[in-house]
C-alpha cells in the first residue's frame, strides 16, 4: 500500500521566519512528487517535481525531490500571516493509470 | 476556465437517508477522483475514472458506496444508506490524465450525517 508521511504535523512561527516541511514517501510505479496548500476550502497546486537535486521556486516557496532517499521538503522564506494553511504532499503513482496518495499535511500557522 | 464544480456544498441528512454527491471536471480532463478528508485519516482516495470507466475503486469504504461516470462531463458519489460516520468533506478533482499532471480540485461538499 502506498503510504506518504509530512513531518512535523504542526508548526507555528513569527513572521519572517524560514520553515522546513517534510515529507517522505513509499509509492509503487512512482511518477511524481507534489505539493498543495489547503486553507479554507480546496487543496491548490504549488509544485510537481519528478527528478532528483532540481529546485523548484517560486516567489518564496522552493521545493526539492531525493528519488533516492525517497524524501522532499517545501521551503518557505520570511513567511508571511497569509502563508497559514495546511501544506499537502503527494505521491503520484501508476502507468497509464496515473493517481496520487497523499500525506495527512503539516498544519503551518504564522504568528504576526 | 470554470473549475471543477461540485453540487451541493453542504449537506446535512439523518442517519439513513440516501446522499447523492455531484461533480463537474474541467472541460477536457480525462481522469477524475473522488477523495473524502477528515481530521483523523487526512485525504483518502475513494475511486477513480480513467475516460469514464472506473478504474480503481479499493478506497470506497464499503457497499453503501457507489459510484458513477455516465459522461465525460458529469460524476456521481452516492452513499444509501448513509452513517453518521460518513461525516467528512468530499473532494472531487481532475486531471489531464496524462502522468505526471497535477489534480485540480472543487470546493468540497461538507457532509453531515445525523
Amino acid at each position: 500500500e502506498d503510504k506518504v508521511v509530512q513531518s512535523p504535523l504542526s508548526l507555528v512561527v513569527h513572521e519572517g521566519d524560514t520553515v522546513t516541511l517534510n515529507c517522505s514517501y513509499e509509492v509503487t510505479n512512482f511518477r511524481s512528487l507534489l505539493w498543495y496548500k489547503q486553507e479554507k476550502k480546496a487543496p491548490t497546486f504549488l509544485f510537481m517535481l519528478t527528478s532528483s537535486g532540481i529546485e523548484k521556486k517560486s516567489g518564496r516557496l522552493s521545493s526539492i525531490l531525493d528519488k533516492k532517499e525517497l524524501f522532499s521538503i517545501l521551503n518557505i522564506t520570511a513567511t508571511q500571516t497569509g502563508d497559514s494553511a495546511v501544506y499537502l504532499c503527494a505521491g503520484g503513482s501508476g502507468g497509464s493509470n496515473y493517481k496520487l496518495t497523499f500525506g495527512k499535511g503539516t498544519l503551518l500557522t504564522v504568528n504576526p | 476556465d470554470a473549475g471543477v464544480i461540485q453540487s451541493p456544498r453542504h449537506e446535512v441528512t439523518e442517519m439513513g437517508q440516501e446522499v447523492t454527491l455531484r461533480c463537474k471536471p474541467i472541460s477536457g480532463h480525462n481522469s477524475l477522483f473522488w477523495y473524502r478528508q477528515t481530521m483523523m485519516r487526512g485525504l483518502e482516495l475513494l475511486i477513480y475514472f480513467n475516460n469514464n470507466v472506473p478504474i480503481d475503486d479499493s478506497g470506497m469504504p464499503e457497499d453503501r458506496f457507489s459510484a458513477k461516470m455516465p459522461n465525460a462531463s458529469f460524476s456521481t458519489l452516492k452513499i444509501q444508506p448513509s452513517e453518521p460516520r460518513d461525516s467528512a468533506v468530499y473532494f472531487c478533482a481532475s486531471s489531464r490524465g496524462q502522468e505526471p499532471s497535477p489534480l485540480h480540485f472543487g470546493n468540497g461538499t461538507r457532509l453531515t450525517v445525523t
